[in-house]
């Protein structure tokens, strides 16, 4: 499959607490990107990174990328209450995985 | 600079009709994906084009087709509907050489 495997598929944590979620490929890339879904709308783009960097920073989130292992972790920070959605990664362009469902608890 | 519209946003349709969904790209996006979102498959990736010509077409049966017209807005019918077919239907549209897409609202699609 050239789809990414997002995992967990579902997360729960506090306020305040950090959010760790991964993404699994099997293919090689050119770059990676993550993509965040509030209920029942469009997706919105949240970072790229491509296949020759191994991490990224953007406001509270950090992507890392090991090509070696064909896999990508997605870290929030500090979460907050409006994180709450459902984050994809998308391999090489527009080939998306089933999620993570990531519920902050206020 | 206005983002990608989707039409119409709710739609309630019956079995065996047919519908139209339309996507309209932000201003200067020449690629335009069609994507079928439901909550047992997730994101579904139905086709793309890019300058009027489908550039690559997922697994989807042939009741699902799609255009782009010159002015870079597409449209994707689905013949005979059924059941199955209720979903979300997202469009999203990319600048050429630049991975970063953006996304309409998408259509919510209900057949009875």
């Amino acid at each position: 499959s050239q789809q990414g495997e997002e995992d967990p598929q579902a997360l729960s944590i506090q306020e305040g607490e950090n959010a760790t979620m991964n993404c699994s490929y099997k293919t090689s890339i050119n770059n990676l990107q993550w993509y965040r879904q509030n209920s029942g709308r469009g997706l919105v783009h949240l970072i790229l990174i491509r296949s020759n960097e191994r991490e990224k920073h953007s406001g509270r989130l950090r992507v890392t990328l090991d090509t070696s292992k064909k896999s990508s972790s997605l870290l929030i920070t500090a979460s907050r209450a409006a994180d709450t959605a459902s984050y994809f990664c998308d391999i090489n362009h527009l080939t998306f995985g089933t999620g993570t469902r990531l519920t902050i608890i206020p | 600079k206005a983002g990608v519209t989707q039409t119409p946003r709710y739609l309630i349709k019956t079995r065996g009709q047919q519908v139209t969904l339309s996507c309209s790209p932000i201003s200067g996006h020449r690629s335009v994906s069609w994507y079928q979102q439901t909550p047992g498959q997730g994101l579904q990736f139905l086709f793309e084009y890019f300058s009027e010509t489908q550039r690559n077409k997922g697994n989807f049966p042939g009741r699902f087709s799609g255009r782009q017209f010159s002015n870079s807005r597409s449209e994707m019918n689905v013949s005979t509907l059924e059941l199955g077919d209720s979903a979300l239907y997202l469009c999203a549209s990319s600048f050429s050489g630049i991975p970063e897409a953006f996304f309409g609202q998408g259509t919510r699609l209900t057949v009875v």
